[in-house]
């Protein structure tokens, strides 16, 4: 099976800088994706790492080891907009998704 | 259409009901999940469905879930004799065969309330 597993909320202060972590167990998968979820909608992709290192996408940075089954997401420049939920799911083998239980963020003024 | 389109947006049905719920996925995307979305809770798997490989339906909770793909494209999730506990968002996703670097693509989800 897959666990995964990420802090339940964090809270930060808007400008700051926010890393959310995902640790997980596994037998083998293809890759790591992030997604963020705002309240009563859909999931929307962030990132996806399939190597060990650090992918950056403007304000938004995902980082993955394969050898300590762990990865972040790095949310710099903190804006109001950024509180949501942030899902860490694994691609498996298979060919689906399996989704961690997310990390629900509020960004403060 | 452009994105994955989902219906009912909101459905409320009684107790022991049947319920569809369609999914018309992004045109030329091969595959299609469900998932489930409980209160405050993460993305649970349901089925997958590839191009014209049985589907994998490893995530279907009960026998009284079932989902068909028809002709590749739209699919119906089908709950029977619904319970209290099948209260949910349920989100469909689609993606091109082979190319995942940019993700599934999610609806807008169908929030089922059972009363």
């Amino acid at each position: 099976g897959q666990n995964i597993d990420q802090p339940t909320e964090m809270t930060a202060t808007e400008g700051a800088i926010v890393q959310i972590n995902c640790t997980y167990q596994t037998s083998g998968f293809n890759g790591l994706f992030w997604y963020q979820q705002h309240a009563g909608e859909a999931p929307t992709f962030l990132s996806y790492n399939v190597l060990d290192g650090l992918e950056e996408k403007g304000r938004f940075s995902s980082f993955l080891s394969r050898s300590k089954g762990y990865s972040y997401l790095l949310l710099k420049e903190l804006q109001m907009k950024d509180s949501a939920s942030y899902l860490c799911a694994l691609y498996n083998q298979g060919g689906k998704l399996i989704f961690g239980q997310g990390t629900e963020l509020s960004v403060k003024p | 259409g452009a994105g994955v389109s989902q219906s009912p947006s909101n459905k409320v049905t009684e107790k022991g009901k049947d319920v569809e719920l369609r999914c018309d996925p992004i045109s030329g995307h091969t595959a299609l999940y469900w998932y489930r979305q409980s209160l405050g809770q993460g993305l649970e798997f349901l089925i997958y469905f590839q191009g014209n490989s049985a589907p994998d339906k490893s995530g279907l909770p009960s026998d009284r879930f079932s989902a068909e793909r028809t002709g590749g494209s739209v699919s119906t999730l089908t709950i029977q004799r619904t319970q209290q506990e099948d209260s949910a968002v349920y989100l469909c996703a689609s993606s091109p065969s082979g190319t995942v670097n940019y993700g599934y693509t999610f609806g807008s989800g169908t929030r089922l309330t059972v009363v």
